[in-house]
């Protein structure tokens, strides 16, 4: 199957912006996805992307596009404590089915 | 909306027992998702269905494991014998049309 990469690991401090990256293979993908888990919850939509786009904002999240590059980044302004968290970046298949990253852990210290 | 229902949120059991993890998915959603989360393999889907109907199950691991869906408004993923490899979180999501999935919190899978 396709396969999305992410970084395995990022820390920031609080205030600071945080960027997490994704690369992702399957050029016909139409949505793009960031998801977050936070320790022992399920995985929370965080905001989306459709690939015509190459920007979205909304509140604190922006998220790019770069669709020749197939690479995908979810920034974070005015990071906070409660941002700690497990991020996950997903394509969007054939018939709707979701090929996500191993996941992003963001560990905001103060 | 109450989100996708999960039950149990735990479960801890012996090997060779069957074990049945049970969802409620978002009402009005027409598709299901099953899904497995480890350490070793992250996030992988086992099985989903669209109006009831499994769609495409390449990703149950073995004869062991089978999912059904009655009706709209629920789901089963059954272990039968259980083994300690399938020790997992095991989440189940929901899409309404082409909407994103909503998840629900998960059951956490202890295998002795």
């Amino acid at each position: 199957g396709e396969d999305v990469e992410q970084s395995l690991f990022l820390s920031v401090r609080e205030g600071d912006s945080s960027v997490i990256n994704c690369t992702y293979t399957d050029s016909s993908s139409t949505y793009l996805y960031w998801y977050k888990q936070e320790p022992g919850a399920g995985l929370q939509l965080l905001t989306y992307i459709f690939s015509n786009m190459d920007m979205k904002q909304d509140q604190r999240l922006t998220v790019l596009l770069n669709k020749k590059d197939k690479h995908l980044s979810l920034r974070i302004a005015d990071t906070q404590t409660g941002d700690s968290a497990i991020y996950f970046c997903a394509e969007r298949e054939s018939w709707g089915k979701l090929q996500f990253g191993a996941g992003t852990q963001v560990v905001v210290t103060p | 909306d109450a989100g996708v229902i999960q039950s149990p949120r735990h479960e801890v059991t012996e090997m060779g027992q069957e074990v049945t993890l049970r969802c409620k998915p978002i009402s009005g959603h027409d598709y299901l998702f099953w899904y497995r989360q480890t350490m070793m393999r992250g996030l992988e889907l086992l099985i989903y269905f669209n109006n009831n109907v499994p769609i495409d199950d390449s990703g149950m691991p073995e004869d062991r494991f089978s999912a059904k869906m009655p009706n709209a408004s629920f789901s089963t993923l059954k272990i039968q014998p259980s083994e300690p490899r399938d020790s997992a979180v095991y989440f189940c999501a929901s899409r309404g049309g082409p909407e994103p999935q909503h998840f629900g919190d998960g059951t956490r899978l202890s295998i002795l």
